[in-house]
C-alpha cells in the first residue's frame, strides 16, 4: 500500500514552453501533497504544500506564477512549470500524506520527474 | 526553525564492514526524525523513523538508528554493508505542529566496495 506515482518520469522541452507533471496517490486519499525540487548532488528543497481543494502554500523564494500547483482531487496533484527555462531543469519529486492513517501521517514519495529544458 | 546536518557527503566502506552515517539536528521542540534512501533517478524510500518512545529504532534492510537527545544526533548504522546498500541517504526532521513539513539534510552518498 501507500504508492505514489508521477508522470512523466522524464520530459525534455524547449525553452518557453510549459510542462505539466502529475502526482497520484494510487491506493489512498492524499489530503496533502508536497512538491520538492532536487538539483544534482543536492538535497530536496520543499517548493510548496498542496491541500486538496485549496490554494497551495509556497515556500519563500518559489514563484507561484511560475510553478502552478493544482490539487483538484484527493488522489491527484499537478505541477505546471510555465515558460520553462534551462535553469528550471531539475528533478521534481512529489510526496503525499495519507490523511486517514493515524499517528504520524507519514509522507510517501513518488519516483520523481526529470525535467530538462533545452 | 529546524535544521539537519549530515557530516560527510561521501562515505566509502568495504562490503561486510560497519556502515555509520551521521546526522545531527537542531530543533527547539521535540522532533520527529527520519532516514530515507534514494537510488539513482528514483524517489525516496523510508528506511526508519523516530517519533517517541524507544530511542533505538530498527528499519528495513538491516538499518537502525539511535536518537540521542543529549547529542542532538540520529546516526544511521548497519552492522554489515552489502553492495546493494550503495545509494544516497538523507536524514530529515519534522517538528511537531510543523504542518508535516520535512527538512532534509544535504545527503550522504554511500559507496560499498568489494
Amino acid at each position: 500500500g501507500a504508492v505514489v506515482s508521477q508522470h512523466p518520469s522524464r520530459v525534455i522541452c524547449k525553452s518557453g514552453t510549459s510542462v505539466k507533471i502529475e502526482c497520484r496517490s494510487l491506493d489512498f486519499q492524499a489530503t496533502t501533497m508536497f512538491w520538492y525540487r532536487q538539483f544534482p548532488k543536492q538535497s530536496l528543497m520543499l517548493m510548496a504544500t498542496s491541500n486538496e481543494g485549496s490554494k497551495a502554500t509556497y515556500e519563500q523564494g518559489v514563484e507561484k506564477d511560475k510553478f502552478l500547483i493544482n490539487h483538484a482531487s484527493l488522489t491527484l496533484s499537478t505541477l505546471t512549470v510555465t515558460s520553462a527555462h534551462p535553469e528550471d531543469s531539475s528533478f521534481y519529486i512529489c510526496s503525499a500524506r495519507d490523511g486517514e492513517r493515524g499517528g504520524l501521517n507519514e509522507q510517501f514519495f513518488g519516483p520523481g520527474t526529470r525535467l530538462t529544458v533545452l | 526553525a529546524q535544521s539537519v546536518t549530515q557530516l560527510g557527503s561521501h562515505v566509502s566502506v568495504s562490503e561486510g564492514a560497519l556502515v555509520l552515517l551521521r546526522c545531527n539536528y537542531s530543533s527547539s521542540v521535540p522532533p520527529y526524525l527520519f532516514w530515507y534512501v534514494q537510488y539513482p533517478n528514483q524517489g525516496l524510500q523510508l528506511l526508519l523513523k523516530y517519533t517517541t518512545g524507544a530511542t533505538l529504532v530498527k528499519g528495513i534492510n538491516g538499518f537502525e538508528a539511535e536518537f540521542k537527545k543529549s547529542e542532538t544526533s540520529f546516526h544511521l548504522t548497519k552492522p554489515s554493508a552489502h553492495m546493494s546498500d550503495a545509494a544516497e541517504y538523507f536524514c530529515a526532521v519534522r517538528i511537531t505542529g510543523g504542518g508535516n513539513k520535512l527538512t532534509f539534510g544535504t545527503g550522504t552518498q554511500l559507496k560499498v566496495e568489494l
